[in-house]
């Protein structure tokens, strides 16, 4: 079966400090990849989407940036936080169904993250 | 462009009550659509999807929901609530012929239940 991890489950950084959030799956091969964040008291907001190694979509202009260095490793990343990118994060995974669209997505256990 | 709308941020009903929770999309092809629920600090868990097939379709811990294409509704019912059931639920369709497969959510309508 396949599960999905994240880590670490919490953490607090200071304003300026840089940032490293990282997602791993197990038991698929190939499955697209996502970043989420849940502002406090809002809805999900798409941030990256990953189809591929090396092939990252960003859907927002932000302090943020991804990488996919292996076929089930989604890293997210700040060089340098600020306070506004505090929030719970989540990771998830899809694969394809027909006519191009996802079967459903698989969310990680998140990561709630404090820019203080 | 699809979309999703969830009719009613907060919905409160009565342990043993009827739980019904609204979501109406917008898309020009025939939509997959799911149910999430999320608990407090945690990840979203799959409740149930529709994809083709049966208009009625079963998730789990004893919710359903029906696609109703003339509606352009995917409402999320169950018929006795239980104070586990409390939690923050979204609706979503995925977006067709679009790379990435990604989801539309819907904002969220969040479940409290009244002993």
């Amino acid at each position: 079966s396949q599960t999905i991890h994240q880590w670490p489950a919490t953490l607090v950084q200071p304003v300026g400090s840089p940032l490293s959030l990282e997602c791993t799956v197990e038991g698929t091969s190939n499955p697209n990849l996502y970043w989420y964040r849940q502002a406090a008291g809002r809805g999900l907001q798409l941030l990256f989407y990953s189809i591929g190694i090396d092939q990252i979509s960003s859907e927002v202009p932000q302090n943020l940036s991804a990488s996919r260095p292996q076929d089930r490793q989604f890293i997210l990343s700040s060089k340098k936080l600020l306070l506004s990118d505090s929030g719970f994060y989540l990771c998830a995974w899809s694969v394809l169904g027909g006519r191009g669209g996802s079967y459903e997505q698989y969310f990680g256990p998140g990561t709630r993250l404090t820019v203080t | 462009a699809q979309s999703v709308t969830q009719l009613g941020s907060h919905v409160s009903v009565s342990e043993g009550a009827l739980v019904l929770l609204r979501c109406n999309y917008s898309s020009s092809v025939p939509p997959y659509l799911f149910w999430y629920v999320q608990y407090p600090n945690q990840g979203l868990q799959l409740l149930l999807k529709y994809t083709t097939g049966a208009t009625l379709v079963k998730g789990i811990n004893g919710f359903e929901a029906e696609f109703k294409k003339s509606e352009t509704s995917f409402h999320l019912t169950k018929p006795s609530a239980h104070m586990s059931d409390a939690a923050e639920y979204f609706c979503a369709v995925s977006k067709i012929y679009n790379q990435g497969g990604k989801l539309i959510f819907g904002q969220g309508t969040e479940l409290s239940v009244k002993p």
